[in-house]
């Protein structure tokens, strides 16, 4: 039933290495993908989006890759610094159907100083 | 700009209590959406508004569940009667229209907590 699973509910990683963070997505009709983060006590926040168009969109030290014969999206943190410890939600939408966006389960980041 | 305004921040109340949770959305956003935040769901879309008007409400849990959004400045999201299995926290976002058919960021506010005991 989850259309959008994050099959890693957490993930650590050494302060200065890469965070890789995974989404697997069944439906087909999705075309655009978000990353969210959310730091306790917050609402989530937009980190970086991609339109099915590209394989590829890079902001900074957040990279998101998709493949999208595999349905599968990651996000890629480089390097990693304690504060980004939160948790990363990644979300999809449907063309024609914006408003609405579905998350999955969230991914909790530790990032070890 | 003060951003997406939820209140209360935390409630506790009892089964079978009505619950009412309030959102103030941006200003000049025409979208809000109410999510549900689970450990075991993560974040579900429960209902969205576009230009106040319900659009898709097809993640409201159950008949409990209603919402309302009777201006451009205000929704609620109302359970009742409340039960322990609505213990979650409660969020509400807002996003404005672009151009492209492109999703639009939706801005989150800082949720309610509720407990249903």
């Amino acid at each position: 039933d989850q259309q959008v699973k994050q099959n890693s509910p957490s993930l650590s990683v050494q302060e200065g290495r890469i965070s890789i963070l995974n989404c697997d997505y069944t439906n087909s009709m999705f075309d655009y993908f978000l990353w969210y983060k959310k730091y306790p006590a917050e609402g989530p926040t937009f980190l970086i989006s991609i339109s099915s168009i590209k394989d590829k969109n890079e902001d900074g030290r957040f990279t998101v890759f998709l493949n999208k014969s595999a349905k599968h999206l990651s996000l890629h943190i480089v390097p990693s610094q304690p504060g980004d410890s939160a948790v990363y939600f990644c979300a999809a939408s449907e063309w024609g159907n914006t408003g609405k966006l579905i998350f999955g389960q969230g991914t909790t980041l530790q990032v070890k100083p | 700009d003060a951003g997406v305004i939820q209140s209360p921040r935390h409630e506790v109340t009892e089964m079978g209590q009505e619950v009412t949770l309030r959102c103030k959305p941006i200003s000049g956003h025409n979208s809000l959406f109410w999510y549900r935040q689970t450990m075991m769901r993560g974040l579900e879309l429960l209902i969205y508004f576009n230009n106040n008007v319900p659009i898709d409400d097809s993640g409201m849990p159950e008949d409990r569940f209603s919402a309302k959004m009777p201006n451009a400045s205000f929704s609620t999201l109302k359970i009742q009667p409340s039960e322990p299995r609505d213990s979650a926290v409660y969020f509400c976002a807002s996003s404005s229209p672009s151009a492209g058919g492109i999703s639009d960021t939706q801005y989150f506010g800082p949720g309610t907590r509720l407990t249903v005991l």
